[in-house]
């Protein structure tokens, strides 16, 4: 069955420490995006791409790296430099179609805590 | 920029009842398109409904139709013959000339009573 898998699906993090959450997605998309979510809240966009080797920085970038090498992969980083990176990230995934009407297909999200 | 207001942070309905999720946008973009997503408890997001700005008509799917109306910028969601399974946070984004670029509100509740 074609889906977005996201790993792992909680993960804790220390103080200094780097993490990295996987996303891999067999529905041959062209475009990724990573969201948090704050408990109540609604998602936040971090980072988006369009294409491989390619990606631009969303609403709430500052703390996060991503990468695209592979269209089917993205990869996000959430470094040292996010102060509070307790939330629970969601991965996406969409074709390039005509803009604005493609839906956005989801994963089923990474909880990430402080240690 | 685009901003989404749902002002039912929580909605209660009887099951097999139809109720209304309420949702308003505002937006510059010309061409703009709506969604909604239901999360359940379990944190994934299923997508529902799609309308664009430039369709004739409301959109249906299923048990899910769309009350759009673009002069007032709303979009609200009907679900008709409400099931149990249907309780969790709906969100209605929308997306506009800023490719792929989702903006959420708050959402809502919604809790189905047997």
């Amino acid at each position: 069955d074609g889906g977005i898998t996201q790993s792992p699906k909680y993960l804790f993090r220390k103080e200094g420490q780097n993490v990295t959450l996987s996303c891999e997605q067999n529905l041959n998309h062209d475009a990724m995006y990573w969201y948090r979510q704050d408990p109540g809240q609604g998602l936040r966009l971090i980072y988006y791409s369009q294409i491989v080797n390619d990606f631009q920085k969303g609403d709430i970038a500052e703390g996060y790296s991503v990468s695209r090498e592979k269209k089917e992969s993205f990869p996000l980083t959430v470094t040292s430099a996010q102060k509070n990176p307790t939330a629970f990230y969601l991965c996406a995934s969409s074709s390039l179609g005509r803009v604005g009407n493609q839906p956005q297909h989801f994963g089923d999200g990474t909880r990430l805590s402080i240690l | 920029a685009q901003k989404i207001t749902q002002t039912q942070p929580g909605m209660f309905v009887q099951e097999k009842e139809a109720v209304t999720l309420d949702c308003t946008y505002d937006t510059s973009d010309p061409s703009y398109g709506l969604f909604w997503y239901k999360q359940p408890s379990s944190g994934e997001m299923i997508f529902l409904i799609y309308q664009g700005s430039y369709d004739q008509q409301n959109a249906t799917e299923g048990r899910y139709s769309l009350n759009f109306q673009k002069a007032r910028k709303s979009a609200n969601l009907v679900i008709s013959a409400s099931q149990l399974g249907d309780s969790a946070m709906y969100f209605c984004p929308t997306v506009g000339t800023s490719y792929g670029k989702l903006t959420f509100g708050q959402g809502t509740i919604l809790t189905v009573h047997p």
